[in-house]
């Protein structure tokens, strides 16, 4: 009964490769977000999907594009990966970003250690 | 934009009483979010304020002022499994504004 997983957890590849993440959600939520933490376990907002609308673009290369085929799952896809790519990635959910309050307390899931040689 | 600020790491002994301060610079203020964050797992929600005051959550408890821009996370009677980082986020104003985390204050329990 996992509220959110993300697929796989962990992502060795070399650079210039095409990899996808996947993330679910079975708590009914609205709003989606990918988050990446660098090794300084800062953690920086990437996306965030409404009802499988983009709602949140922060500044992060074409290269990576997210995928919400519907308001359980977004998915992750990066292209030509880069030795800068190497970090976790943390999928979260929310129950409505928009209302505002406790609705918008976020549930993350376990996070794709992604190392990029 | 918004700007928030933790102590980088801290040290506290069992069984004592720790507070874990968040100061931030915001363009507009909607709510703050403490979360928890052990070593090599994914943070976890602790509590969340949105009005000036102490909201309390057994042994956590958080406090916000609006005026001054500034929160803390209290740990009473710290146990070691306590030892993690300490997440404070800002909700910016309006509909669909995203949350700014902090850098993340990393707490020791020693014996």
């Amino acid at each position: 009964d996992t509220a959110v997983s993300q697929t796989p957890k962990y992502l060795v590849t070399q650079m210039g490769n095409d990899k996808s993440i996947k993330c679910e959600q079975n708590l009914g939520h609205d709003t989606m977000y990918w988050y990446k933490q660098d090794s300084k376990k800062f953690l920086k907002i990437m996306f965030s999907y409404n009802n499988k609308e983009l709602i949140i673009n922060e500044t992060v290369p074409n290269r990576f594009s997210p995928k919400s085929p519907d308001k359980a799952h977004l998915n992750l896809h990066i292209n030509s990966l880069e030795l800068g790519d190497s970090a976790v990635y943390f999928c979260a959910s929310s129950q409505d970003m928009g209302a505002g309050g406790q609705h918008e307390t976020q549930y993350f899931g376990p996070g794709t250690r992604l190392l990029v040689l | 934009g918004q700007n928030i600020d933790q102590p980088t790491e801290m040290t506290a002994t069992e069984g004592a009483i720790v507070q874990i301060n968040c100061t931030y610079q915001t363009s507009g203020f909607n709510g703050l979010f403490w979360y928890q964050q052990h070593a090599g797992e994914a943070p976890t929600f602790l509590s969340y304020n949105v009005l000036d005051g102490l909201e309390e959550k057994g042994r956590f408890s958080s406090f916000l002022s609006r005026s001054k821009g500034y929160s803390y996370l209290l740990l009473k009677e710290l146990q070691m499994k306590d030892s993690a980082s300490y997440l404070c986020a800002v909700r910016g104003p309006g509909g669909y504004q995203k949350v700014t985390f902090g850098t993340g204050t990393k707490l020791q329990v020693i014996p």
